[in-house]
């Protein structure tokens, strides 16, 4: 019931390609969704996060997509750069601050 | 603000020996989570306080590991005795409170344990 699945685990994309990770949740009473990006030796980092009241959130070349009905939700890199190269983890949490639930991230590689 | 202070960023150390993780969270949050990463189970949250209380210890893996909250400016988490399988990275993070406000996690920079 806690559970975030993320997929895929690892991802490949070219320079100036899209780079799409998913993440599905079972707990309807998750009402705030939050995408973590970590570089390597670094600790992860606030990304983009989005509500269930909007469908979609976009930030510069970071659109997150949320599907209510299905529980799913995906983190788009629109012309990706190899500087996004890092590893994305998607999550989910359930009211003001409790922990975050966090899925078991994917390892971006975007290669020139 | 320097952000969640870890330390020591690595640690070396042989199996059987008591290991002690640092963490100072970013002043005036009222939160602190420690974390383990590992390469088959990912981002694991082990423990987190609010206002040095612990609230939920539930992910820490055994007796052999416990952590404390002595000030709001200070925590520990200590593994004893350590063993190979506690290798893996620590993180601790931090955050406030705000009302209904979903706030966000600040990480620290974490500690690369390895235990021979």
């Amino acid at each position: 019931q806690q559970q975030v699945k993320q997929s895929p685990q690892s991802l490949i994309v070219q320079k100036g390609g899209i780079s799409i990770i998913n993440c599905a949740y079972e707990n309807t009473a998750f009402d705030y969704f939050p995408w973590y990006q970590q570089f390597p030796g670094k600790g992860p980092a606030l990304l983009i996060a989005i509500r269930p009241d909007v469908s979609e959130k976009k930030e510069g070349r970071f659109t997150i997509s949320f599907n209510k009905s299905a529980k799913q939700f995906s983190l788009h890199i629109m012309d990706s750069q190899p500087g996004d190269s890092a590893t994305y983890f998607c999550a989910a949490v359930s009211s003001g601050n409790t922990p975050l639930v966090f899925g078991k991230g994917t390892r971006l590689s975007v290669i020139a | 603000d320097a952000g969640v202070i870890q330390s020591p960023r690595h640690e070396v150390t042989e199996m059987g020996q008591e290991v002690t993780l640092r963490c100072k969270p970013i002043s005036g949050h009222d939160y602190l989570f420690w974390y383990r990463q590992t390469m088959m189970r990912g981002l694991e949250l082990l423990i987190y306080f609010n206002n040095n209380v612990p609230i939920d210890d539930s992910g820490m893996p055994e007796d052999r590991f416990s952590a404390k909250m002595p000030n709001a400016s200070f925590s520990t988490l200590k593994i004893q005795p350590s063993e190979p399988r506690d290798s893996a990275v620590y993180f601790c993070a931090s955050s406030a409170l705000a009302g209904l406000h979903y706030n966000e996690q600040f990480f620290g920079p974490g500690t690369r344990l390895t235990v021979l």
